[in-house]
């Protein structure tokens, strides 16, 4: 069975512009989350979609932005970059959102911001 | 505000002695706990969790540990392997789904 599949592996952008990173989770799998992680800081998390509607959501700014598909792929969008968006990006799946799963990452998105 | 939180960011152990890796939490609200191994260039990888309900939870060479009165959480790795070097997280997350909440990682090194 695939592993979740993050596209593209690296990214660079300049200050102001917009990025989408795309996420296809384990064949079967529902839900999809979304984790940013920067030196020091750890994961955290962004949000979370089950059956194309966002259930949680992280503490952070609008400009991030994310959906999911009827075949349960997500893609998430920042907005406006700026150059401490700069991160690995990782997507999660599980089954569904039931307490005591346990979610499978990709390898992630790097994205650096100029 | 960090409320999983892993004060040793790094760690060095010979191979075949334990391994202890720490983590603690501020939420007492908290009741399922997972462990996380992540190597370079590669996503974190699942390694054991433990229910709010346990207090110990063994998968071969790991063993987890949860004190919630301490609010501590701790991973016992024995023997440790030098393939067993990387970062490792642990995650936290309350009866919302799958929101975790995560430490900030304790990178093991394992010295042949």
């Amino acid at each position: 069975k695939a592993g979740v599949t993050q596209t593209p592996r690296y990214l660079i952008k300049t200050r102001g512009q917009q990025v989408t990173l795309s996420c296809s989770p384990i064949s079967g799998h529902r839900s999809v989350s979304w984790y940013q992680q920067t030196p020091g800081q750890g994961l955290q998390f962004l949000f979370e979609y089950f059956s194309e509607t966002q259930r949680n959501k992280g503490n952070f700014p609008g400009r991030f932005s994310g959906r999911q598909f009827s075949n349960s792929r997500s893609e998430m969008n920042v907005s406006t970059l700026e150059l401490g968006d700069s991160a690995l990006y990782l997507c999660a799946s599980s089954l569904d959102y039931s307490v005591g799963q346990r979610i499978h990452f990709g390898n992630g998105t790097r994205l650096t911001v100029t | 505000d960090q409320q999983v939180k892993q004060n040793s960011p790094s760690l060095s152990v010979q191979e075949g002695r334990i391994s202890i890796l720490n983590c603690d939490y501020t939420n007492s609200m908290f009741d399922y706990f997972l462990w996380y191994k992540k190597y370079p260039a590669e996503g974190p990888t699942f390694l054991i969790s433990i229910s709010s309900i346990k207090d110990k939870n063994e998968d071969g060479r790991f063993t987890v540990f949860l004190n919630k009165s301490a609010k501590h959480l701790s991973l016992h790795i024995v023997p440790s392997q030098p393939g067993d070097s990387a970062v490792y997280f642990c995650a936290a997350s309350v009866n919302t789904g799958n929101q975790f909440y995560f430490g900030t990682g304790t990178s093991l090194t394992v010295i042949p």
